[in-house]
């Protein structure tokens, strides 16, 4: 049981490219999510999705675009890349909504922008 | 809109009694979750509070009063494990998700 997996784990990008933050989970939770944490800021919410094919935006979601084609599969897409986006991004999922019990995270992908 | 405040910075002695406080301000209440991030790591779950009163599991232990939006996590017995970063987290308002405060950094000193 692997839980969530993201890759890759360290990324260095420059500005304007794009890329991709996979992220996987084998639990069948429907509920998952992407945070970006920055130092002193806490964790803040991207972009979130209840089920297969239903996503939704968070606190912080410009600059970003998710899919969810498959419940086990969520990935981040980074458009654009820019030096404010440097920052180490956790894939999450739960079995409930609402805010209620557990979130199980990722290891991080660690992002950096030039 | 959500607020969170926690204490930034704890510092306590291996062996002694830690109390990391949370306020909130937020709509539509479900419950206060804490959870714990050792450096470079990712937040690992700790506990949540649905209703009011005291929630215990093991060395830790969180508490909850609805009607001074207010909890905290203590932890007992401290260990030099237990340095890390600590999140009170409430539900999102408008999504399906957690609203995460700032973080306590907890140091554990000999």
């Amino acid at each position: 049981n692997a839980g969530v997996t993201q890759t890759p784990k360290f990324q260095v990008l420059k500005t304007g490219q794009s890329m991709t933050l996979q992220c996987a989970q084998d639990m069948n939770h429907e509920y998952m999510s992407w945070y970006r944490q920055d130092p002193g800021m806490g964790l803040r919410l991207i972009h979130y999705s209840v089920g297969a094919g239903i996503t939704d935006q968070g606190e912080v979601p410009n600059g970003y675009n998710v899919s969810r084609s498959t419940t086990e599969d969520f990935p981040l897409r980074l458009l654009s890349a820019a030096p404010s986006q440097t920052s180490v991004y956790f894939c999450a999922s739960s079995y409930s909504g609402q805010g209620i019990g557990e979130l199980f995270f990722g290891e991080g992908s660690r992002l950096t922008v030039l | 809109g959500q607020s969170l405040e926690q204490p930034s910075e704890v510092t306590a002695v291996e062996g002694a009694i830690v109390q990391i406080n949370c306020t909130y301000q937020t709509s539509g209440f479900y419950g206060l979750s804490w959870y714990q991030q050792h450096d470079g790591g990712a937040p690992t779950f700790l506990s949540y509070n649905g209703l009011d009163g005291l929630e215990e599991t093991g060395r830790f232990s969180s508490f909850l009063s609805r009607s001074d939006s207010y909890g905290y996590l203590l932890l007992q017995e401290l260990q030099m494990k237990d340095s890390a970063s600590y999140f009170c987290a409430v539900p999102q308002t408008g999504a399906n998700n957690l609203f995460f405060g700032t973080g306590t950094r907890l140091t554990v000193i000999p």
